[in-house]
């Protein structure tokens, strides 16, 4: 039973435009959503989190926006350049504690043309 | 700050043979967390410590996986006796706050 689920498998934009990484959920104790980059031959890294008090956050050309009604995140990267062209996955945990499990999605493989 | 280490990067072994894995977490990190990932699919905890204590070991195999970390620092991963269905990426990360920050991994191959 996947609870963190990234459904589309792959993703291609012209650099400049922007790109919009979709997460769905399916576990409403989530409370604490996080998205990782991935390149190859590389452990995840750390890109953008948020809370569930929040339905925004922003960290320069990322923006990460949560409907918890629907259960869905997004990831949207402007202006997409080259150097973006990683495995983004999206994570959700339950904040019982703050080093508590995450659940990573599949994975969503991102390629911006030049 | 040196980040994760994890060695090796890459192992090929044969079924039933054993293997082990090494983790050194960043400095001062007491959280410490192994995970496996499979091809085309994100990573799934294995088993997190706290120091020395593994306080979730509920996803791990435990008729052929064991973990270890002794002092609360260095961790060792083991699979005796590997199987085919254990060729996988493992992943190691270490915390102290929110953040986790991953190693490179170790890509196993069963054959």
């Amino acid at each position: 039973d996947q609870q963190v689920k990234q459904n589309s498998p792959s993703l291609s934009v012209q650099e400049g435009r922007i790109s919009i990484l979709n997460c769905d959920y399916t576990n409403s104790m989530f409370d604490y959503f996080l998205w990782y980059k991935k390149y190859p031959a590389e452990g995840p890294t750390f890109l953008i989190s948020i809370s569930s008090i929040k339905d925004k956050n922003e960290d320069g050309r990322f923006t990460v926006f949560l409907n918890k009604s629907a259960k869905h995140l997004s990831l949207h990267i402007v202006p997409s350049q080259p150097g973006d062209s990683a495995v983004y996955f999206c994570a959700a945990r339950i904040s019982s504690g703050a080093n508590s499990k995450l659940t990573f999605g599949k994975g969503i493989t991102l390629s911006v043309r030049p | 700050e040196a980040g994760v280490v994890q060695s090796p990067r890459y192992k090929i072994i044969e079924k039933k043979q054993p293997v082990a894995f090494w983790c050194n977490p960043i400095s001062g990190h007491n959280t410490l967390y192994w995970y496996r990932q499979n091809l085309g699919q994100g990573p799934e905890l294995l088993i997190r410590y706290e120091n020395e204590e593994a306080v979730d070991d509920s996803q791990l195999p435990k008729d052929r996986f064991s973990a270890e970390r002794l002092k609360g620092v260095d961790s060792t991963l083991k699979i005796q006796p590997a199987e085919l269905g254990d060729s996988a990426v493992y992943l190691c990360a270490s915390s102290f706050d929110n953040e986790q920050f991953f190693g490179p991994g170790t890509r196993l191959t069963v054959l």
